[in-house]
């Protein structure tokens, strides 16, 4: 199985800072990669999807990139709605599956 | 406006059974993948089981498999997930969500105890 991790867990930032999150897969996952923010008692709401496509919606200071088995999140710009936890997922095919551990971004 | 809520979480024994449902509305749901997703109190997100959009092929994590079934039915608009011998660390709260290439349309959860 596929297993993926994030670093770093949590991260302490200003509003205004750029920030950068990475998420690294065991396996190939070619771009099928994607990024949600999730906040206390909510959903997870879809930011990013195919490693670097904006969900429509989602502000332009959030972007992804990345391919195979290293991805990144960059929040630009930091806006004070922007704490809050964010999980990478692949979904290398429609069958299985796989989240990371999370990156809590929370104020410095 | 998309709409999607689950139900049926409770509080349940060890070695009990529980049926979530999610009925969804605003999208084509009979032409969508969905799926369950659970979140641990406090802890991260696990995707849990997957189902085609004509139910014809069916996923799980290994810590489901033989234990929970998801199922359809799209003539409801509705996803289900029956869990069969359910364990303390099934607890969490559930999540339905119309998957495939992304993940966009999520329910608000329904939370499930499994307590002595």
């Amino acid at each position: 199985d596929i297993q993926m991790t994030q670093s770093p867990s949590t991260l302490s930032a200003s509003v205004g800072d750029t920030v950068i999150i990475t998420c690294r897969a065991s396996q190939d996952v070619k771009n099928w990669l994607a990024w949600y923010q999730q906040k206390p008692g909510k959903a997870p709401k879809l930011l990013i999807f195919k490693t670097s496509n904006l969900e429509s919606g989602v502000p332009s200071r959030f972007s992804g990139s990345g391919s195979g088995t290293e991805f990144t999140l960059t929040i630009t710009s930091l806006q004070p709605d922007d704490f809050a936890t964010y999980y990478c997922q692949q979904y290398n095919s429609y069958s299985i599956y796989t989240f990371g551990p999370g990156t809590k971004v929370d104020m410095k | 406006e998309v709409q999607m809520e689950e139900s049926g979480g409770d509080l349940v024994h060890p070695g009990g059974s529980l049926r979530l449902s999610c009925v969804a509305s605003g999208f084509t749901f009979s032409s969508s993948w969905m799926s369950w997703v659970r979140q641990t109190p406090g802890k991260g997100l696990e995707w849990v089981a997957n189902i085609k959009e004509d139910g014809s092929e069916k996923y799980y994590v290994d810590s489901v498999k033989g234990r929970f079934i998801i199922s359809r039915d799209n003539a409801e608009n509705s996803l289900y997930l029956q869990m069969n011998s359910l364990r303390v660390e099934d607890t969490a709260v559930y999540y339905c969500s119309r998957t495939g290439t992304k993940s966009d349309f999520w329910g608000q959860g329904t939370l499930v105890t499994v307590s002595s």
